[in-house]
């Protein structure tokens, strides 16, 4: 079975460096989720979109916007990087409403040097 | 704000015998899901199992089972017959029956013993 696709799955950028990671949600899933994992620590919430429209937002910083696009693929974009956003970033899908499962793509890991 | 507690930071089982890990939660609403999450040294995110609020009767899937006590905020996650394959971290999550986000407990590390 398809399973959400992330791209890279890994960067390395260094200090003031922008990133855009990629997310490929599961074919027909309308809604996308981004998490932000830490060293150590469990996954927080950034942002969703359901049909291309934000639909939550969580603790994201402003130097990062997402948006999803017609396909449904969605961009997770971090501008003036900081050593603390080294961490492992997380997509997921859904379909909206139906069993409210979220599937989560393997992750992209951001280093910031 | 809805939380969610893993009092156990980490927790060991022999091969083949049986492992509760517990979860509580903090909500002020009647309308929510709880989930499991498995995550190996891959770091990749399985879901587990899950179970909606409104269902009195306990979620089960092969091995793994919960025990959801509603009153009591609790959400515990049996594993019976562990395997080696199971060891990894393991997070409780809650999710609002109106809302989009995960909240997730702090994890409990996993590991199994031949």
């Amino acid at each position: 079975a398809a399973g959400v696709i992330q791209s890279p799955r890994h960067l390395i950028k260094e200090k003031r460096e922008t990133a855009t990671l990629k997310c490929y949600p599961i074919p027909r899933h309308d809604t996308v989720y981004w998490y932000q994992q830490g060293p150590g620590q469990d996954p927080q919430f950034l942002i969703s979109f359901y049909e291309k429209m934000q639909s939550d937002k969580g603790s994201i910083p402003d130097r990062f916007s997402a948006q999803q696009f017609s396909d449904y693929h969605s961009e997770l974009n971090m501008s003036s990087l900081e050593l603390g956003d080294s961490a492992l970033y997380f997509c997921a899908s859904s379909v909206a409403g139906v069993k409210n499962e979220q599937y989560f793509g393997p992750g992209t890991r951001l280093t910031v040097t | 704000a809805q939380t969610v507690t893993q009092s156990q930071p980490e927790m060991s089982v022999q091969e083949a015998e049986t492992v509760t890990l517990s979860c509580t939660y903090d909500t002020s609403e009647s309308d929510y899901y709880l989930f499991w999450y498995k995550q190996p040294p891959s770091r990749q995110m399985i879901l587990v199992i899950r179970q909606e609020a409104y269902k009195q009767q306990n979620a089960t899937e092969n091995r793994f089972s919960v025990n959801f006590q509603k009153a009591a905020k609790s959400f515990s996650l049996k594993i019976s017959d562990s395997q080696l394959g199971d060891a990894a971290m393991y997070f409780c999550a809650y999710r609002s029956a109106n809302g989009n986000k995960l909240v997730f407990g702090a994890g409990t590390i996993l590991r199994v013993k031949s």
